[in-house]
């Protein structure tokens, strides 16, 4: 597509019910990242794909997230038993390469509000 | 470790005035990318510049100038005569030129401007 999509936009779940987000990167962009916004919070990485491998997961906050791309292309993060500090907005970037000097382009975000 | 810091969490400025937002950055590495982001209400992160470690030169574009002092580790952003338009948050960013690591983004600068 012409941006990065995710998908939804807004999602409000119940504590302790697990949630899906969705991004769909540009097309042919190889790398692919996810970033956790909290309120008064800068962007706090949680997780990149490099093709459907994901070479660093190390700002993933607990087991309860996990995250998975397919066909180099869409990727999902999950998170399991969702608790209210998980509220925030997650946003997925897609870059030409693993190279920063391709920039990343973002997504709109998926508000996750946990009550 | 990579460490991004814009000490002004918000500013309010009247329209037409000028506005510095400041990014001070930590890095082992000799070689490096910095670069700003603007995120409208919309949500969505905007690229706005990305700079060579190794290329001092200021730059200019349109209303929009850097200055980047690698002595001060600093690479500062100011908007001449703002507009209501320009209110988002700013966010200042630092990467390695491998590109191994994501991003690190500074917390966010909220510029508020008014009518």
């Amino acid at each position: 597509g012409a941006g990065v999509s995710q998908s939804p936009s807004n999602k409000v779940t119940e504590k302790g019910k697990d949630v899906e987000l969705r991004c769909d990167p540009i097309s042919g962009h190889t790398a692919l990242y996810w970033y956790r916004q909290s309120l008064g919070q800068g962007l706090e990485f949680l997780i990149y794909f490099q093709g459907n491998s994901a070479p660093d997961k190390s700002g993933l906050p607990s087991d309860r997230f996990s995250a998975e791309r397919t066909g180099g292309s869409v990727s999902t993060l999950t998170i399991q038993r969702t608790q209210q500090e998980d509220s925030a907005v997650y946003l997925c970037a897609s870059s030409l390469g693993q190279d920063t000097r391709y920039g990343y382009t973002f997504g709109s975000g998926t508000r996750l509000t946990v009550v | 470790a990579q460490k991004v810091t814009q000490a002004q969490t918000e500013i309010s400025v009247v329209e037409k005035e000028d506005v510095t937002l400041d990014c001070v950055y930590e890095t082992r590495d000799t070689t490096y990318y910095l670069f700003w982001y603007k995120q409208p209400p919309s949500g969505e992160l905007v690229f706005l510049i990305r700079r060579n470690s190794f290329d001092e030169q200021n730059e200019i574009s349109g209303r929009y100038s850097w200055n980047f002092q690698k002595s001060t580790s600093s690479f500062n952003f100011t908007i001449t005569a703002s507009q209501v338009v320009d209110s988002a948050v700013y966010f200042c960013a630092l990467s390695e030129v491998s590109g191994n690591t994501p991003l690190v983004f500074g917390k966010g600068t909220r510029l508020s401007v008014i009518a």
